[in-house]
């Protein structure tokens, strides 16, 4: 599975929004980014995914480059309660392990 | 809602004692996984299951052993605990591509 550079650390003002990024330029074709969160103690919850096309769901957007090298991660309008690491993973299998990386950590500040 | 939960939240035992975690998922999904989360060594993958009564090795699988008798029910057991398998413990399964996590057990040996 690829490797993938995020930003160690960002802040963000509580309702703007958040841009994170991810780095993934050795991404196979058949490589899908999926984000994931985890709130400090508990365990990662999944945010969103795709392969080559930008994609949308209740929690946030993910904007993924024509050349899928590298992708974004936006929440909309952040609250305190997205303060978390957020981890960018590239992976093939459709059910094997996860790998984390070190993740961005996000503050949301009043 | 995708819900996978996790018997114990924390959980404090000693030595040599036998230690079981448990993981029920309620979705009908087929693989379940066991990870270890610890600082600055992220996820490690312990064992996992793709059916009942399957299990295959993880990257960690040493001083584990686990069983998955009925479908929505994995278990992780320590069979003599140690302190140096102090560590968060998390479960996983999978629907659609995608990895659901529980909240996690917090395992403090003594």
């Amino acid at each position: 599975d690829a490797k993938t550079t995020q930003p160690t650390s960002m802040d963000c003002a509580e309702g703007r929004a958040a841009n994170l990024p991810c780095n993934h330029s050795t991404i196979s074709g058949n490589e899908y980014v999926y984000w994931y969160r985890q709130i400090h103690s508990q365990g990662p919850q999944y945010i969103i995914h795709g392969l080559k096309n930008n994609e949308t769901n209740e929690m946030a957007s993910l904007i993924i480059t024509e050349d899928r090298k590298s992708s974004t991660l936006i929440l909309p309008h952040a609250t305190l309660r997205d303060t978390a690491v957020y981890y960018c993973i590239v992976k093939t299998d459709s059910w094997g392990k996860l790998q984390f990386g070190a993740g961005t950590q996000v503050v949301v500040t009043p | 809602d995708v819900k996978v939960t996790q018997s114990s939240r924390y959980l404090v035992k000693r030595t040599g004692e036998k230690v079981f975690l448990e993981c029920v998922q309620d979705m009908d999904h087929e693989n379940m996984f066991w990870y270890r989360q610890d600082p600055g060594l992220g996820l490690r993958l312990i064992y996992f299951s793709y059916d009942v009564k399957m299990k295959e090795k993880g990257d960690i699988p040493e001083g584990y052993s686990v069983s998955r008798e009925k479908k929505e029910r994995f278990s992780l057991i320590l069979e003599s605990a140690s302190t140096n398998q102090t560590s968060m413990y998390l479960c996983a399964s999978t629907l659609k591509n995608i990895q659901y996590f529980g909240a996690g057990t917090r395992l403090s040996v003594l």
